[in-house]
Order: structure tokens, then sequence, then C-alpha cells
């Protein structure tokens, strides 16, 4: 069964460190992932997918098919990056069928 | 262009009642997927509708459904509510195609007393 797995609850950074949400996945099929963010008072949106291999608001997420990952990285936190995350995992012929992990909080301190 | 809308956006139920969830899709979308958001956990999958048909679902029983109209608008309902079926429930509409991106609306919070 598929499973998207995001083992940190809580990220707490400085201002201008870098930051790495780790996000690992099981999947019997070629994988499309995805990370979501949602800022307070937001909803939930697209941050960036894998296939589209972009940089957006300084983040990228490589997809490492051997380790079954796709963390998401940047090299400098700011203050703004402070948000829930999901990683997501497309689970069907649509991208509308996502598979989430639970979520990490990301609190960066100034 | 409008946005994903759903309403209402806070609702409490008894257990054992029967509840509909509404959402009007983002203007020129033709997809619905509709997910159930527990405290602490992430969106998890309920079903989708594509062209007022049901286009897979989750693990999810039959007691949830849902229906689309030819607007692309759409409901969830879900009867003999249980404890557990409190949560956020979220709508996302998007257009089927190569470039396919989901949006969201800000959800509906249902507590089951």
């Amino acid at each position: 069964a598929q499973r998207v797995t995001q083992p940190e609850k809580l990220l707490s950074v400085f201002k201008g460190a870098p930051v790495e949400l780790k996000c690992n996945y099981s999947y019997s099929g070629s994988p499309e992932l995805f990370w979501y963010v949602q800022y307070s008072r937001q909803r939930l949106q697209l941050l960036l997918r894998h296939i589209s291999r972009e940089s957006i608001k300084g983040f990228t997420a490589d997809l490492n098919k051997g380790e079954t990952s796709f963390h998401l990285k940047k090299p400098f936190a700011q203050e703004e990056d402070s948000a829930m995350y999901y990683c997501a995992l497309s689970v069907g012929d649509s991208w509308g069928k996502l598979q989430f992990g639970a979520g990490t909080q990301v609190v960066v301190t100034p | 262009e409008t946005g994903v809308t759903q309403s209402p956006t806070h609702l409490i139920k008894t257990r054992g009642q029967q509840v509909t969830l509404r959402c009007s899709s983002q203007s020129g979308h033709n997809t619905v997927s509709w997910y159930q958001q527990a405290l602490g956990q992430g969106p998890q999958f309920i079903f989708q509708y594509y062209r007022e048909e049901e286009n897979g679902r989750g693990n999810f029983p039959p007691r949830f459904s849902g229906l689309q109209f030819p607007n692309y608008s759409s409901e969830l309902n879900v009867n003999a509510l249980e404890l557990d079926d409190s949560a956020l429930y979220l709508c996302a509409s998007s257009s089927t195609g190569t470039n396919e991106k989901l949006f969201f609306g800000s959800g509906t919070q249902l507590s089951v007393l």
C-alpha cells in the first residue's frame, strides 16, 4: 500500500539557516510527488511538484527513487516560510487523488 | 476568476444524523476531489468526481457518498454520522490535463457530538 511519511512534526529554525523537511514514500508504481503548504489562515496550496524540477520561493525538492525520498530544502530560511508543509503522492491516474503525509510545522524565528 | 468555495464553514451534528457539505469549483474546473482532515493529520482522499461521475475512491465506507452537478459543483453526503467523522472536510477542484493543479477550498469543520 502507498504511504507518505514525514518524520518531523515540528521543525524550528533560525532565520537565515538552512531548512530541510524530510519526506519518504512507499509506492509500487511510478511516483508523482508534490509539496503543499498552508500558511496561517490561508488555504492549502501547491508549493512544487517533482516533475516540474522548479524552485519556488527558494525551495527545491529532488526525487530520490533509490531512497524513496522527496525532501524539501531551502538554503536560507525566511520568517515568511513559517507554515505547515505536507508531502503528497499521487496515487491514481489523476493528480487530484493524493496521499498526504501528516505534515511538518515549520517555525522560523528571527 | 472565483476560487473554490465551501459551505457551511462550521457544522455541529449528533451521532446517527446525516450531513451534506457543498463545494463550488473554481471557474473552468471540471473535477472535484474531497478530502477528510482529522486533527493533527494530513488530508485523506475520500473520492473524486469528474463530469458528474465518481472517478476514484479512497478507503471510506459507502455511507460517504457524493454528487457532481452539470455546473461542476459538488456535494459530499455522510450518513449515520459517527464521532470519528469529526474533521475538516476539504474540497479541491482541478482541470484535467497534463498540467493539473489542485485548488483547495477553506473547508467545512464538522463536529459530531
